[in-house]
């Protein structure tokens, strides 16, 4: 059972360039969600999906654009990636209830220069 | 609104001496309250969670926190530290009825020395 997979674990980008982190989960979770993870700053929401075909903003949207074409992928694509993009990104997926478990994927630490 | 304040950035203890960390959240409706451990280039694990059943609730490795509406806080401990227990914690908050607003704390590094 994978869980949450990211991929890639690490990437470096020049400014302006583009790239989609990509994030599979296996569970049927209908809930999944995108996270930046910066110093000092816990873990802010990118975006998030309640299920196939439906996204949503979260705190820090400015920058990325997400699809939910099936249950188990959520990719999240940098349009134009920016140095204050520079960060560890990090993919959950949960059941959409409260109060249920977000289990995370291992993360991918990107640097845009 | 739902907030949670991590009230210490570092924390440091001997092995075999307790932990405490320490976290204070704020919410309209009931919340559901968790625990997260990071170890260094690894990914977030559950350590523990509370839905309002028991108020002290029990995790993995020895960790537990208390809820307490009075306080409004949501404090992790642990009897006797290990050195692996060096890692991240965050404390979160998601209302009740949303799972989509998890709310991050800032984080609480713990360093346990020998």
């Amino acid at each position: 059972n994978a869980g949450v997979t990211q991929t890639p674990k690490f990437q470096v980008l020049k400014t302006g360039q583009s790239m989609t982190l990509q994030c599979a989960q296996d569970m049927n979770h209908e809930y999944m969600s995108w996270y930046r993870q910066d110093p000092g700053m816990g873990l802010r929401l990118i975006h998030y999906s309640v299920g196939a075909g439906i996204t949503d903003q979260g705190e820090v949207p400015n920058g990325y654009n997400v699809s939910r074409s099936t249950t188990e992928d959520f990719p999240l694509r940098l349009l134009s990636a920016a140095p204050s993009q520079t960060s560890v990104y990090f993919c959950a997926s949960s059941y959409v209830k409260g109060g249920t478990e977000a289990f995370f994927g291992q993360g991918t630490r990107l640097t845009v220069v | 609104a739902q907030s949670v304040t991590q009230l210490d950035s570092h924390v440091s203890v001997s092995e075999g001496t307790p932990v405490l960390l320490r976290c204070n959240y704020s919410s309209s409706y009931s919340p559901s309250l968790f625990w997260y451990v990071q170890h260094p280039n690894k990914g977030l694990q559950l350590l523990l969670k509370y839905t309002s059943a028991a108020t002290l609730v029990k995790g993995i490795n020895g960790f537990e926190a208390e809820f307490k509406k009075s306080e409004t806080s949501f404090h992790l401990t642990k009897p006797s530290a290990h050195m692996s227990d060096a890692a991240e914690y965050f404390c979160v908050v998601s209302p009740s009825y949303n799972t989509d607003k998890l709310i991050f704390g800032t984080g609480t590094r713990l360093q346990v020395f020998p």
